[in-house]
């Protein structure tokens, strides 16, 4: 049981490239969501998904791109990457409207973007 | 408007000194649930604690506890006799469960240092 994981670990970008950050859970949760974590920002919700072929914006969706095809992978696309996508994101899980929703979260990426 | 507020940015205490971290949430829901979380120097999320809008019961683990008051919407976290370990920063959050799944709102953190 690998719980949530995260690839790649770092990664460097230059303007206008894109990239996919690739999710994975092995817990059967329905919901799951990515997050970028800023200086003093806390974690902000880019965007969410609470099953297979389901996705909704979070707080900060935009130059962002999800789909969900199955309930295990939830990756997160970054069209054309700016300076100010240079962040630490992670992605978390946890069992759609359960009484105990707690959620669990990868070990993040660090993404530069030059 | 924030609906997560960790007002204390940045604490330190000395070794063996207690502390408390505070949390104030905003919800107009009956049901939510908050929640705390401490990123440790290694960046990963480490899960603490759960808590239901209708249990106001205090909890203690261990060196740890938490005093959930609604009638002041906190839901403070004590750390007794700190440990260089329990450096950190430590997370609040709120999730509001919707028709569209259970949004959870994290406050900016708040980081901790015991200094030895």
């Amino acid at each position: 049981n690998a719980g949530v994981t995260q690839t790649p670990k770092f990664q460097v970008l230059k303007t206008g490239q894109s990239m996919t950050l690739q999710c994975a859970q092995d817990m059967n949760h329905e919901y799951m969501s990515w997050y970028r974590q800023d200086p003093g920002m806390g974690l902000r919700l880019i965007h969410y998904s609470v099953g297979a072929g389901i996705t909704d914006q979070g707080e900060v969706p935009n130059g962002y791109n999800v789909s969900r095809s199955t309930t295990e992978d939830f990756p997160l696309r970054l069209l054309s990457a700016a300076p100010s996508q240079t962040s630490v994101y992670f992605c978390a899980s946890s069992f759609f409207q359960s009484s105990y929703n707690e959620q669990f979260f990868g070990p993040g990426t660090r993404l530069t973007v030059l | 408007a924030q609906k997560v507020t960790q007002a204390q940015t940045e604490i330190s205490v000395v070794e063996k000194e207690d502390v408390t971290l505070d949390c104030v949430y905003e919800t107009r829901d009956t049901t939510y649930y908050l929640f705390w979380y401490k990123q440790p120097p290694s960046g990963e999320l480490v899960f603490l604690i759960r808590r239901n809008s209708f249990d106001e019961q205090n909890e203690i683990s261990g060196r740890y506890s938490w005093n959930f008051q609604k009638s002041t919407s906190s839901f403070n976290f004590t750390i007794t006799a700190s440990q260089v370990v329990d450096s950190a920063v430590y997370f609040c959050a709120l999730s509001e469960p919707s028709n569209t799944g259970n949004q959870f709102y994290f406050g900016t953190g708040t980081s901790l240092t015991v200094i030895p």
